[in-house]
């Protein structure tokens, strides 16, 4: 593995699923983000984790979830899709505390809520 | 509230310059990133401004003015593969980057 990569890259899902995107990074970095990608809008924060066991609220954090169990992984569960859940999502991972502090971000899962 | 502001599309021709700004009200600063981001793939990093000034890194260059709220992405000599969306953020005072919606360069013969 070399930098992040997401799973599934694109999902159809019926709406009352549950549903987790799969996220893993392999350069030690310490904070770790998820965004969703909406047309028109900017990025919009989900959630984050500054480190191994602690995550935070971003912006649109309702109906989703994340953990930490470990530095490498964050996943991030939608418990029951919703069809405004349909969006691209990208997971992120930073060297935070190191310099610029620069996000560098996965390829993205499409997700479809139906 | 947060702002970030940048034009939804501009249009340049191969081999010319071209300029994207974006102004931002925030609440704090600390420091202002430009991403490049091809049509179904993810951002990717372009450059860093935390001081005023201007930033250069080959054809791109970016320029900063913290008491404008300014800030602009410069790209030269361009080429048909800089057809992109850039995407300009700004780290505000809880560490967290707002995000503007991006600015379409399409790139013509």
């Amino acid at each position: 593995i070399a930098g992040i990569t997401q799973a599934p890259t694109s999902q159809i899902l019926a709406a009352g699923r549950r549903m987790t995107l799969r996220c893993t990074q392999d350069m030690r970095h310490n904070a770790m983000y998820w965004y969703r990608q909406d047309l028109g809008l900017g990025l919009r924060l989900i959630h984050y984790s500054n480190t191994a066991g602690t995550t935070g609220k971003g912006e649109v954090p309702d109906g989703y979830s994340v953990s930490r169990a470990n530095t490498d992984d964050f996943p991030l569960t939608l418990a029951s899709a919703v069809p405004s859940q349909t969006s691209v999502y990208f997971c992120a991972s930073s060297d935070a505390g190191g310099g610029t502090d620069t996000q560098y971000f996965g390829p993205g899962t499409r997700l479809t809520v139906l | 509230g947060q702002n970030i502001d940048q034009p939804t599309e501009m249009t340049a021709t191969e081999g010319a310059i071209v300029q994207i700004n974006c102004t931002y009200q925030t609440s704090g600063f600390n420091g202002l990133f430009w991403y490049q981001q091809h049509a179904g793939e993810a951002p990717t990093f372009l450059s860093y401004n935390v001081l005023d000034g201007l930033e250069e890194k080959g054809r791109f260059s970016s320029f900063l003015s913290r008491s404008k709220g300014y800030s602009y992405l410069l790209l030269k000599e361009l080429q048909m593969k800089d057809s992109a969306s850039y995407l300009c953020a700004v780290r505000d005072s809880n560490y967290q980057l707002i995000w503007g919606a991006g600015t379409k360069l399409i790139i013509k013969p």
